[in-house]
């Protein structure tokens, strides 16, 4: 069975922490996706990485790094977090190449900046 | 940047009506999907279209991609509670493996 596995499914954490949410698949992606849900606003991209160490900013990466030393795991990184960041976080990966393929993603990891 | 915008944002409809759910955009892609996202769970794949006024069905679901690949439909008939969720389309992002959303359309179905 196909996995993408979030290390937490809730956090709180304190306004100026620097906050680390890890994503581990094991389908051999080659594509992992960070993105942040928002109601009304469905799933926008914070980051997108293609390779190990490669990554593109998505419609929203202010506020975000990321980390892909790993084929396999994917990090999304709150420097110093906000208010503003408090929202649900989604990772998902994809296969490389096909443009139709399918997208798996994990539980996701309701995040609180108190 | 490209953009998908879904409506209605919200549909609230008693179990055995029918539904349609839009979702639009000003660029043209070369392909959408359609997920479903259940409280506390991640979204997951429904359906994939690829040509041009393509129709594909799914049981109860009915999804259509429009003649010039700007928008998509879904169509439930004889909606169920089962089907209460939030529905996403989604496509690749000036052709590339960047895959954007759309805004969703949360659908609650009561018995």
């Amino acid at each position: 069975d196909v996995k993408v596995t979030q290390s937490s499914r809730y956090l709180v954490k304190r306004t100026g922490e620097k906050v680390f949410l890890e994503c581990v698949q094991d389908m051999d992606h080659e594509n992992m996706f960070w993105y942040r849900q928002d109601p009304g606003l469905g799933l926008r991209l914070i980051y997108f990485s293609y390779d190990v160490k490669m990554k593109e900013k998505g419609d929203i990466p202010e506020g975000y790094s990321v980390s892909r030393e790993k084929k396999e795991r994917f990090s999304l990184i709150l420097e110093s977090a906000s208010t503003n960041q408090t929202s649900m976080y989604l990772c998902a990966s994809r296969r490389q190449g096909a443009m139709n393929t399918e997208a798996f993603f994990g539980q996701g990891t309701r995040l609180t900046v108190v | 940047t490209q953009l998908l915008e879904q409506s209605p944002q919200f549909l609230s409809i008693q179990e055995g009506e029918n539904l349609t759910v839009y979702c639009n955009s000003s660029s043209v892609f070369s392909s959408l999907q359609w997920y479903r996202q259940e409280s506390g769970e991640g979204p997951v794949l429904l359906v994939t279209v690829v040509t041009g006024g393509e129709v594909k069905k799914l049981k109860r679901l009915t999804f259509q991609f429009g003649d010039a690949r700007k928008d998509s439909s879904l169509h439930i008939t004889a909606a169920q509670p089962g089907d209460t969720g939030l529905y996403l389309c989604a496509g690749p992002s000036y052709n590339t493996d960047k895959l954007i959303f759309g805004t969703g359309t949360r659908l609650q179905v009561f018995p």
